[in-house]
């Protein structure tokens, strides 16, 4: 089974901090996403990679960026944390050909 | 533009129940449809996808969907509701069927009582 980990489950930061969260894939996926979940508002993407040091905007990418320097990572950056960025934030990784996408757990992100 | 709409926020079905979770799409071109389900604190789990084969469609534990593109929907259905079902469902659409991104509805939260 493809295993999607995101590092950090539980997270609070301080209004302003830098934040960073992490996501490895172990199976060789080209493309990565990430996404956040808030209550009735879904899944929303945020940014996603087709390739190494390939990336694209999605629906809501203000505030965000992303760096995927290796095939296997793909890291969601806040460069300044704001209190409407308190979300879940779920990375996904698909292979080019494919179209089953595998989530990692989440991670909790509350900004204080 | 592509979007999806999940008609109920929350469901509750008694155990035993049949189960109907409502999802609308608009897409200008062939969609391909998935339902997902997240348990708590946990992430998304694919339960079935349409990929433009067969209309109706199975997945796990006991799940199925049925494409209707005249009515322009996906509804995710369960004979016989088990307490294990309790979950937030997901339906989402995607233009392609190779590595595409998804773009998903607002959720339905199930609920199943004893």
């Amino acid at each position: 089974d493809v295993k999607v980990t995101q590092s950090s489950r539980y997270l609070v930061k301080r209004t302003g901090e830098k934040v960073f969260l992490e996501c490895v894939q172990d199976m060789d996926h080209e493309n990565m996403f990430w996404y956040r979940q808030d209550p009735g508002l879904g899944l929303r993407l945020i940014y996603f990679s087709y390739d190494v040091k390939m990336k694209e905007k999605g629906d809501i990418p203000e505030g965000y960026s992303v760096s995927r320097e290796k095939k296997e990572r793909f890291s969601l950056i806040l460069e300044s944390a704001s209190t409407n960025q308190t979300s879940m934030y779920l990375c996904a990784a698909v292979t080019r050909l494919g179209n089953t996408i595998y989530f990692g757990e989440g991670s909790w992100l509350t900004v204080v | 533009a592509q979007s999806v709409t999940q008609l109920g926020s929350h469901v509750s079905v008694s155990e035993g129940a049949l189960v109907l979770l409502r999802c609308n799409y608009s897409s200008s071109v062939p969609p391909y449809l998935f339902w997902y389900v997240q348990y708590p604190n946990q992430g998304l789990q694919l339960l079935l996808k349409y990929t433009s084969a067969a209309t109706l469609v199975k997945g796990i534990n006991g799940f199925e969907a049925e494409f209707k593109k005249s009515e322009t929907s996906f509804h995710l259905t369960k004979p016989s509701a088990h307490m294990s079902d309790a979950a937030e469902y997901f339906c989402a659409v995607s233009v392609s069927n190779q590595g595409g991104k998804l773009i998903f509805g607002q959720g339905t939260e199930l609920s199943v009582k004893p």
